[in-house]
């Protein structure tokens, strides 16, 4: 298997633009995260879906965010408008079950100028 | 909300030493994971932990559960340039099985 798949994998936008970043989850894993890692929060789960619903988004910073998951092999994060400090690496995992370990994608640089 | 403490924060070792680094929860966690992130890269799962007590080795890697089921440590024997990277441990929670909560990281530099 390909593992997790992520784009871009750098991302270098103007504030108040739109970023999408994608991520598609190695296939046959019913589960998906979305996290964001900084030097300061370290790596923080932002939201995850069970089946392509969306589960727990308490992790979500504010209404900026938003996530989906149209189908089992792909799922977007939206950030509209964005602020530097959205600037992070982006992580996409996913797992087979609630107990099983999540596999990891390269992850998205994004920058917010 | 769930808090990891993982220490070291850095390391600084020569090739061949055997390496210590441990996390602690002030709360229970069903499963302890250890990752290894290289620069530029997503986290690789390294060790997974689902029972208190459990000790597990991966080559050179041995993990362990502690019995409290509030501390998990990682050691790495010999050392390598190659070892070189950031290690995250992850601890799953009682109170939800889809929740991972991570360490701020160790960050082990090996100088050959």
């Amino acid at each position: 298997d390909a593992g997790v798949i992520q784009s871009p994998r750098h991302e270098v936008t103007e504030m108040g633009q739109e970023v999408t970043l994608r991520c598609k989850p190695i296939s046959g894993h019913d589960y998906l995260f979305w996290y964001r890692q900084t030097m300061m929060r370290g790596l923080e789960l932002l939201i995850y879906f069970n089946n392509n619903v969306p589960i727990d988004d308490s992790g979500m910073p504010e209404d900026r965010f938003s996530a989906k998951m149209p189908n089992a092999s792909f799922s977007t994060l939206k950030i509209q408008p964005s602020e530097p400090r959205d600037s992070a690496v982006y992580f996409c995992a996913s797992s087979l079950g609630p107990r099983e370990t999540q596999y990891f994608g390269p992850g998205t640089r994004l920058l917010v100028l | 909300g769930q808090q990891l403490n993982q220490s070291p924060q850095s390391m600084f070792i020569q090739e061949g030493e055997d390496v210590s680094m441990n996390c602690t929860s002030s709360s229970i966690f069903n499963t302890w994971l250890w990752y290894k992130q290289d620069p530029g890269e997503g986290p690789v799962l390294l060790i997974a932990l689902y029972k208190a007590g459990e000790l597990t080795s991966n080559g050179r890697l041995t993990a362990q559960f502690g019995i409290t089921r509030k501390d998990s440590f990682l050691n790495i024997s010999a050392s390598i340039p190659s070892d070189v990277g950031i290690y995250f441990c992850a601890g799953q929670g009682v109170d939800n099985f889809n929740k991972f909560y991570f360490g701020s990281g160790t960050k082990l530099n090996v100088k050959p």
